[in-house]
Formats: structure tokens, C-alpha cells, sequence
């Protein structure tokens, strides 16, 4: 029962290196999304996807990529770190299989990376 | 596109009483889904408690509850007989398969004191 697994915990570059954060769950969720948590901005949205092969832009999408070859994995890729890139990243997944308002909508969130850009 | 806003960045509760925490929002939606989040020092993110737009009761889960206005927009979250545990950051969002996005307040810092 592992739910979002997400690697590393914790992270530091220097500016100009890329790296993946690593998101992985075992729910068969078609909707997973990654969100940066800086203080006093809550979370924004960074990308988000709604099945594989399907990925579209959040609030705050520059600098970042992701791709979706499966539906249990979306990993997010720095291709290029910034120090304004410093923040805490958190992967979250949740059920999304057609709109009902019975559906169940609750997000499943990974444990957050803690990521600094040097 | 929808808004969350939680205007106070901090309050603080005396152990065992109530506090109520304020979330407005905004949306052209008529179906949609609210949640309050908790968010410990331990960095996880907790569901504390979900509302359906269509439903008029207000959700109740335990010491939790919420005041859904809808023609309002507003979505606030009691806590009764407040925890030292309870201390933590706690975040609305709001949630439409309209375009299958979970938007975030920016949070509120609830501190208990003993």
C-alpha cells in the first residue's frame, strides 16, 4: 500500500544542472500533478496530467518538463536549475475517470522534495 | 479559472476551544469539489475533510466541520476542542472536472496553544 512515492527527499544543485524528481504511484490514478510550496504562495500548479500521454501546463510551468509514458509514473525534469527553483515540490495523483459528482476527487500527495539551487 | 483565497496568514487557538478558518473562492462552476488540507512540521499532506458542491449539508468528519455557502463562495473550516496536535498549516482547495485542476489557497499557519 506505498501510494505516491516520491524521490529524492531532499536535493541540492548548482545552478545550471539538471536533474528528475521522481513521482510514482500504485492507485492506477489517471490525474497526477506536481506543485512547488513556497512560503506564503501556498501551492501553485507546475504541470499536471490527465492519462498517459497526456500532460498539459499549470500556473508556474516554465523551466520545468514532464512526460507520461505510463500511468503510474510522471517525473518532472529541471532541465537547466535556477535558484528560483528552491522550493519544496510535491507530487499528488488522485482518481479522475469521467465527472460525476460522485466521483471521489481526494488527492494522494507524496512526501515533498525539499530541492536548493545553488 | 478558479481562485482560492485564505486572507489570514496565522491564528492561534487556546487548547480545547474552537477556531474557525476562513477560505473564499471563486468560480463560474456549478459542480465542483472544496477540501481543507493539513499540513504538520512532517511536511504531509493530510485530508482533513471534502466537500461536495451539491450536497447542502455541510461535511462533518469528528472535531471538523465546515460552513458551506455556496452563493457565497465560502468555505470555512471549525475545529472544536482544539489539540496540541492540530497545530499545523491548513490549506483550501478547490477542485473542478471542468479542467481537472486542484487550485490551493495559500495557506494558514494555526498555532494551539497549551
Amino acid at each position: 500500500n506505498a501510494g505516491v512515492t516520491q524521490t529524492p527527499k531532499f536535493q541540492v544543485l548548482k545552478t545550471g544542472q539538471s536533474m528528475t524528481l521522481q513521482c510514482a504511484q500504485d492507485m492506477n490514478h489517471e490525474y497526477m500533478s506536481w506543485y512547488r510550496q513556497d512560503p506564503g504562495m501556498g501551492l501553485r500548479l507546475i504541470h499536471y496530467s490527465v492519462g498517459a500521454g497526456i500532460t498539459d501546463q499549470g500556473e508556474v510551468p516554465n523551466g520545468y518538463n514532464v512526460s507520461r509514458s505510463t500511468t503510474e509514473d510522471f517525473p518532472l525534469r529541471l532541465l537547466s536549475a535556477a535558484p528560483s527553483q528552491t522550493s519544496v515540490y510535491f507530487c499528488a495523483s488522485s482518481y479522475s475517470g469521467g465527472w460525476t459528482a460522485t466521483m471521489n476527487t481526494e488527492a494522494f500527495f507524496g512526501q515533498g522534495t525539499r530541492l536548493t539551487v545553488v | 479559472a478558479q481562485t482560492v483565497t485564505q486572507s489570514q496568514p496565522e491564528m492561534s487557538v487556546q487548547e480545547a476551544e474552537t477556531v474557525t478558518l476562513s477560505c473564499t473562492y471563486d468560480t463560474s462552476e456549478s459542480d465542483y469539489y472544496l477540501f481543507w488540507y493539513k499540513q504538520p512540521p512532517s511536511r504531509q499532506m493530510i485530508l482533513v475533510i471534502r466537500q461536495e458542491a451539491y450536497k447542502q449539508q455541510n461535511a462533518t468528519e469528528n472535531r471538523f466541520s465546515v460552513n458551506f455557502q455556496k452563493a457565497a463562495k465560502s468555505f470555512s473550516l471549525k475545529i472544536s476542542d482544539s489539540q496540541l496536535g492540530d497545530a499545523a498549516m491548513y490549506f483550501c482547495a478547490f477542485f473542478t472536472g471542468a479542467n481537472s485542476k486542484l487550485t490551493f489557497g495559500k495557506g494558514i499557519t494555526l498555532s494551539v496553544r497549551p
